[in-house]
């Protein structure tokens, strides 16, 4: 099983500010890797898929970058609205298997 | 635009089977192409993956779980449900159903909280 983990497990950000989160795979998970927010009492919302592509209705300020075993999400300037936290996925081995999450709220 | 709906018992008891159904709306199970799948998450922590069913009955699950899940799907009603056995408190926790295409996951449900204690 690949072994997702997530850094910071919070970052305390400023409203306008950017925002970087981090994900390491156990082992290579190629480009097969998808970032999710998940707000307060609600589902996952999907936010990239294939490391780096935009789901349907996101924001441009939300980017995704990496391969093989290192990923990061950036949120370029930070709105209220996207205070949560944020989890990473991968979907190249069976099982598929989540990061932890890194929750970020405001400074 | 597909949504889906989990609905079941809320409380289980010990060593007793937990089950859910998931209602799937503004679209077919039955047109292929994407697999259904349950996902849970524990009170306050990470998701966890459960398994995975396609319409023609092919199920997929997470070996951890393996030997206590069953997914299945009736075409009829555009539902797919899950089952687990013997459940303990360890199983409880919000379950998820959600749309993939055996890749991530799009969309979600909204979840129902399943708690296991006599």
């Amino acid at each position: 099983e690949i072994v997702m983990t997530q850094s910071p497990a919070t970052l305390s950000v400023s409203p306008g500010e950017r925002a970087t989160l981090s994900c390491r795979a156990s082992q290579s998970v190629s480009s097969n890797l998808a970032w999710y927010q998940q707000k307060p009492g609600q589902a996952p919302r999907l936010l990239i898929y294939g490391a780096s592509t935009r789901a349907t209705g996101i924001p441009a300020r939300f980017s995704g970058s990496g391969s093989g075993t290192e990923f990061t999400l950036t949120i370029s300037s930070l709105q209220s609205e996207d205070f949560a936290v944020y989890y990473c996925q991968q979907y190249n081995n069976w099982p598929r298997t989540f990061g932890p999450g890194t929750k970020v709220d405001i400074k | 635009q597909v949504q889906l709906q989990e609905s079941g018992p809320g409380l289980v008891k010990p060593s007793q089977t937990l089950s859910l159904t998931c209602t799937v709306s503004g679209g077919s199970i039955s047109s292929g192409g994407y697999y259904w799948s349950w996902i849970r998450q524990h009170p306050g922590k990470g998701l966890e993956w459960i398994g995975y069913i396609y319409y023609s009955g092919s199920t997929y699950y997470n070996p951890s779980l393996k030997s206590r899940v069953t997914i299945s799907v009736d075409t009829s009603k555009n539902q797919f449900s899950l089952k687990l056995s013997s459940v303990t408190a360890a199983d409880t926790a919000v379950y998820y159903c959600a749309k993939s295409v055996r890749t991530w996951f799009d969309p979600w449900g909204q979840g129902t909280l399943v708690t296991v204690s006599s």
